[in-house]
């Protein structure tokens, strides 16, 4: 089974309709990331955490909010989609810096398409 | 803020030939970490090789070596031997070694084509 998945692989939609993203992990892993794939702009961070209780912004996080249920578990969601959140949506997880063994290495799950009509 | 910049949209290659994919990057940072990933048509993210600044030597793995300017910011990824399996989107990426560790700024990509 994939360390980290994403759940729904694909995903259609239509303007203003609330959208959930969800990301699970069996890594242990305490940090976890969303990013957003857009053609000719690469992968741009949207939020990230670094353990249950730490919830921060990255660079593109208006109009997306995120939820951190559980260590393993970290949702993202589209309040009102609008058509500009079309794209490639990342979760990735990586593990405490300085820990023995720590390969660090960010590892991503297989993405989800969303496309916002 | 970090920049990572990719200006080679696309490039293509002759299989068994080698290629050089170009990469700088824009920091005030002394501590920080490089990475080239890449992304094949199944949109999966794969590391492929990974450059600690402190370090002066080029990290290598198999095919793929890196030539690491820290002076001149720059960071290339030369893949020898070119396999079909390369073709791929190819993207560097930068990470800060400091408390923001772990989030990674990402380049725009490049798209490899390899030629039979």
């Amino acid at each position: 089974d994939a360390d980290v998945t994403q759940t729904p692989r694909n995903r259609i939609t239509k303007t203003g309709k609330r959208i959930m993203l969800e990301c699970s992990q069996t890594k242990g892993h305490d940090r976890m990331y969303w990013y957003r794939q857009d053609p000719g702009l690469g992968l741009r961070l949207i939020y990230y955490s670094f353990d249950v209780k730490d919830i921060n912004k990255g660079e593109i996080s208006d109009g997306y909010s995120v939820s951190r249920q559980a260590q393993a578990k970290f949702s993202l969601s589209l309040e009102s989609a609008i058509p500009n959140q079309t794209a490639l949506y990342f979760c990735a997880t990586s593990d405490l810096p300085g820990r023995a063994g720590v390969r660090d290495t960010q590892y991503f799950g297989p993405g989800t398409r969303l496309t916002v009509l | 803020a970090q920049t990572v910049t990719q200006s080679q949209p696309e490039m293509s290659v002759q299989e068994a030939e080698t290629v050089t994919l170009s990469c700088t990057y824009d920091t005030s940072e002394s501590d920080y970490y490089l990475f080239w990933y890449k992304q094949p048509p199944s949109r999966q993210m794969i590391l492929v090789i990974r450059q600690e600044a402190y370090k002066q030597q080029n990290a290598t793995e198999n095919r793929f070596s890196v030539n690491f300017q820290k002076a001149a910011k720059s960071f290339s990824l030369k893949i020898s031997d070119s396999q079909l399996g390369d073709a791929a989107m190819y993207f560097c990426a930068y990470r800060s070694g400091g408390t923001s560790y772990g989030k990674l700024t990402f380049g725009q990509g490049t798209i490899l084509t390899v030629h039979p």
